[in-house]
């Protein structure tokens, strides 16, 4: 596709329940990122991918937040046993220039996630 | 450790005024900054960007002032067209990690 494509849009989950939310980026951009975002706040910095190489998971809020991107495309944001604290619009974005270089961010619609 | 601050959280503006938003940042190792548009149910977009070693940057309707003295920048709508209602995110970035503010509601009325 043209854009960044991202799945589910939706996603309720029971607390302690596992979810894995899928990013796939515009074609041939080397940087990935995930962004979290509450409600009512701006993106909060999760994680960086530069191809497959993770280079800065520092904004992950706990262990229980995993993200992958084996093949240099297509990320996964993994929560392990969920908690109502998760519940945030989860936004993944691309970008054909490497972090340290500027330029705009390309957002996928994001993943909004429901913990009940 | 909000290093971005949009604390405006809504403007109202009549169609054709100026809309002025307005955003704060603290960290001086910040070098580029962006804004972008948010609709519904849909990701950002980015509107307009300006380099640290400019103090203005215009596109069309858009124009984004940086005051790197004050650690302030804005961006200026003119004229407001009701298509520009949307939450607005200030953006920072140094070493390509972008900081967001908290977004401000523009709601332009006919």
């Amino acid at each position: 596709g043209a854009g960044v494509s991202q799945s589910p849009r939706y996603k309720v989950a029971k607390r302690g329940q596992d979810v894995a939310l899928r990013c796939d980026p515009i074609s041939g951009h080397v940087s990935l990122f995930w962004y979290q975002q509450a409600l009512g706040q701006g993106p909060e910095f999760l994680t960086y991918f530069q191809n497959e190489a993770q280079l800065d998971k520092s904004g992950l809020p706990s262990d229980r937040f995993f993200a992958e991107r084996p093949e240099g495309s297509v990320s996964t944001l993994k929560i392990q046993r969920t908690q109502q604290e998760d519940s945030a619009v989860y936004l993944c974005a691309s970008s054909s220039r490497l972090a340290g270089n500027t330029g705009e961010l390309f957002f996928g619609e994001g993943s909004r996630l429901t913990v009940l | 450790d909000q290093q971005v601050k949009q604390n405006s959280p809504s403007l109202s503006v009549q169609e054709g005024r100026i809309s002025i938003l307005n955003c704060d940042y603290t960290n001086s190792m910040f070098d580029y900054f962006l804004w972008y548009k948010k609709y519904p149910a849909e990701g950002p977009t980015f509107l307009i960007s300006i380099s640290s070693i400019k103090d203005k940057n215009e596109d069309g309707r858009f124009t984004v002032f940086l005051n790197k003295s004050a650690k302030h920048l804005s961006l200026h709508i003119v004229p407001s067209q009701p298509g520009d209602s949307a939450v607005y995110f200030c953006a920072a970035s140094a070493s390509g990690y972008m900081r967001f503010g908290a977004g401000t509601r523009l709601t332009v009325k006919p």
